[in-house]
C-alpha cells in the first residue's frame, strides 16, 4: 500500500547532539510537511516543502532544519537538541490544494537525555 | 485563521452512534471544514471534509449547519477502534499547500 513511512519510530539522542529524522513516501505527493507534537498537545506545523521550495513557519526555531533531496524523501535535522525538543515528530504529504487531505506517517518519538 | 471549539471529551458505547460537535462561528465563506482523528501512538488520519453540503464516506458523515457556524461528525456505529482524538479544522484558501492548524480536539472514549 502507498504510504508515508517514518524511521526510526523511536530515537534517543543526547542534549546538544545533532539528530536527523527521516520520512519517505510512495504517494508521489508534491507537498511534504513536518509537524511537532509535544506530550498531550496538538500537532504544530514546523515547515513544509512545496516541490523543492522550502517554507518555514514564522515561529519555528532556527535549530530545526529540513532537506528534501527528491520527491520521495524528506529529512528533519535538529542541530542542537534541547530538552524542550523532546516530542513526537510527524511527517505528512499531500497534493496541491487547500481542500486536499494530508496523509501522515506514524511519527518518530524523540527523547533527549 | 478562523477558530474551532470542540468539547474536551465525549464517551460512547460500542455499536451506538456518536455525534461529535464543532463550533466555528467565525468561519468564512470559502473555508473548508475538515475532520481528522488520531488514534493512540499513531499519526493523524483524515476522516472527512465538506464546504456547505452534508457529506458521507465509508468512515463517517459530516453534517454542516445551514449557516455553517457549526458542524457535527457522525460515527454511525462506534467501535473500540474509533477511540481517538478527533480534530475539527478549518482550511482557508489562498495558499497552495493548505496548512492544518490543529486545536485541542475531542477525546472520544468508547466503552464495550
Amino acid at each position: 500500500d502507498a504510504m508515508v513511512i517514518q524511521n526510526p519510530r523511536y530515537q534517543v539522542t543526547q542534549f546538544g547532539k545533532p539528530v536527523t529524522l527521516s520520512c519517505s513516501q510512495t504517494l508521489n505527493h508534491n507537498v511534504m510537511y513536518w509537524y511537532q507534537q509535544k506530550s498531550s498537545q496538538a500537532p504544530k506545523l514546523l515547515f513544509h516543502y512545496y516541490d523543492k521550495d522550502f517554507n518555514n513557519e514564522a515561529d519555528t526555531p532556527d535549530n530545526f532544519q529540513s532537506r528534501r533531496p527528491n520527491t520521495s524523501f524528506c529529512f528533519l535535522d535538529i542541530r542542537s537538541p534541547g530538552l524542550g525538543d523532546a516530542a513526537m515528530y510527524l511527517c505528512a504529504t499531500s497534493i496541491t490544494g487547500h481542500y486536499q487531505p494530508q496523509h501522515f506517517g506514524d511519527g518518530t518519538r524523540l527523547s533527549i537525555l | 485563521d478562523a477558530k474551532t471549539t470542540q468539547p474536551n471529551s465525549m464517551e460512547s458505547n460500542e455499536e451506538e452512534p456518536v455525534h461529535l460537535p464543532c463550533n466555528h462561528s467565525t468561519i468564512s465563506g470559502t473555508d473548508y471544514i475538515h475532520w481528522y482523528r488520531q488514534l493512540p501512538s499513531q499519526g493523524p488520519e483524515y476522516v472527512i471534509h465538506g464546504l456547505t453540503s452534508n457529506v458521507n464516506n465509508r468512515m463517517a458523515s459530516l453534517a454542516i449547519a445551514e449557516d455553517r457556524k457549526s458542524s457535527t461528525l457522525i460515527l454511525h456505529r462506534a467501535t473500540l477502534r474509533d477511540a481517538a482524538v478527533y480534530y475539527c479544522i478549518l482550511r482557508a484558501p489562498g495558499t497552495s499547500y493548505g496548512k492544518l492548524t490543529f486545536g485541542q480536539g475531542t477525546i472520544l472514549t468508547v466503552h464495550p
